[in-house]
């Protein structure tokens, strides 16, 4: 059974700071993801990772995917208030059925000027 | 306008007292999926949908059923609500699988 583990929970960035938030994977996933939620509002799908290596990138943040470390990492590069959200990653059970998501507990994050 | 319409957008009922909510599409999309939100554990799967008349359960189904009737509507059946389904609720739907999707805006359902 997949585990997707995220850390840190909470982040707390100055404006033109980097940082990376991890996400960490227990068993095969064939493709990780990435949502974005605005506090009191709903989900939207940021990235999907589909093989070892994949890098995909907008704007300030850029996702990549590990397959052999089972590691997705999400870098926000130079950040600006507006990048404040929750950040979910999730991994598809590959045992399981195609449609079947694990998500993270989500990582908060808290841009200041 | 593409979008996932979810309704009602907020709900309060008692135990035991039967309720649906809608979710529906217009993108001609063949995934669409349910979830739940709750502080501290982040969001988990509750059904999906590959295809019409195809739903497979999530990560925390019980209490919960699905039906996939038409490829636009994907409703969620509490047939017997607790207090321990309070929560928030999200539909989702996808082209094909769950790659790019398009949440709904979500309903807030309390359980007394």
């Amino acid at each position: 059974e997949l585990k997707v583990e995220q850390n840190p929970l909470f982040l707390s960035m100055q404006e033109g700071k980097n940082y990376t938030i991890y996400c960490n994977y227990s068993t095969t996933s064939d493709r990780l993801y990435w949502y974005r939620q605005d506090p009191g509002k709903s989900l939207e799908s940021l990235f999907v990772l589909l093989s070892n290596g994949a890098v995909k990138q907008e704007g300030r943040l850029m996702a990549s995917l590990d397959t052999k470390a089972r590691l997705s990492t999400l870098h926000i590069t130079a950040a600006v208030h507006d990048l404040s959200a929750t950040y979910f990653c999730a991994g598809r059970n590959y045992g399981g059925s195609q449609g079947n998501l694990i998500f993270g507990k989500g990582t908060k994050l808290s841009v200041k000027p | 306008e593409a979008q996932v319409t979810q309704n009602p957008r907020y709900l309060i009922t008692v135990t035991g007292k039967k309720l649906t909510v809608t979710c529906s599409q217009n993108m001609n999309h063949e995934y669409m999926s349910w979830y739940r939100q709750d502080p501290g554990l982040g969001l988990r799967q509750i059904y999906y949908s590959m295809n019409v008349e195809v739903t497979d359960k999530g990560d925390v189904p019980e209490g919960y059923k699905v039906s996939r009737k038409e490829k636009r509507n994907f409703p969620l059946i509490l047939e017997s609500p607790s207090p321990n389904q309070t929560s928030l609720y999200f539909c989702a739907s996808s082209p094909g699988g769950p790659d790019i999707q398009y949440f709904g805006a979500g309903t807030r359902l309390s359980v007394l």
